[in-house]
């Protein structure tokens, strides 16, 4: 079936990086764009950049812009995020998910299963 | 960059009871807008793409309406199972940007 696997939980200290993957089966990677969305304690869903997985295309949000790389590995089927000069409001679930481009929709589908990261001192 | 705002933030219901949660969009964003479920600790779930069109799996009691900037979920007869946080999420263009989030609770 179609799935998503993330890395595992991190901890990290402020000024660090931290890396998450994501590895995708059941479907041809490099047909889809792949986004990455984070959600802080208590707080909503925040979208954070893609990357066209065949092209290697990636388009950021402004707020991250300068700290997050999105990267793609097509022969391994895997996407990457890199987070850098972390801050403790980093701390957060982190997401990855395909976008599905249909006609007058697109939409996230699946996700995957999410990866804590946590900045402490 | 879009805002997205539901209300209500979150409501008490019974099982059985019509649910309807709103979803207004700074600006209009055509049919791009989406409604998925989280539970705690699961990754978020589609339930409606396109404003009204049910993802596949997924219970016909959920329903999805509305266009431009105005949008609605409704469950119709509430299950146990459907306790849980929806956001709506405009796809019409980047950054894509989700709703605050409904917490739905047991009465």
């Amino acid at each position: 079936q179609v799935q998503l696997v993330q890395s595992g939980a991190e901890v990290k200290k402020p000024g660090a990086s931290v890396t998450v993957s994501c590895k995708a089966s059941g479907y041809s990677f490099t047909g889809y764009t792949l986004h990455w969305v984070r959600q802080a304690p208590g707080q909503r869903l925040e979208w954070m950049g893609w990357i066209d997985a065949g092209s290697g295309n990636t388009k950021y949000s402004q707020k991250f812009q300068g700290r997050v790389t999105i990267t793609r590995d097509t022969s391994a089927g895997t996407g990457y995020m890199v987070l850098s000069s972390l801050r403790f409001e980093d701390t957060a679930v982190y997401y990855c998910a395909r976008e599905l481009d249909r006609g007058l929709g697109r939409w996230f589908d699946p996700w995957g299963q999410g990866t804590l990261v946590t900045v402490s001192s | 960059d879009i805002q997205m705002t539901q209300s209500p933030s979150s409501l008490s219901a019974s099982v059985g009871d019509r649910v309807s949660i709103t979803c207004r969009a700074s600006q209009s964003i055509s049919s791009y807008l989406n409604w998925y479920q989280e539970k705690p600790g699961k990754a978020p779930k589609v339930l409606i793409y396109a404003t009204s069109s049910l993802q596949s799996g997924v219970p016909s009691r959920f329903n999805g309406s509305g266009s431009g900037a105005d949008f609605t979920l409704t469950i119709s007869s509430l299950q146990p199972e459907d306790f849980a946080t929806y956001y709506c999420q405009q796809s019409y263009t980047t950054p894509r940007t989700f709703g605050q989030g409904t917490k739905v609770e047991i009465k």
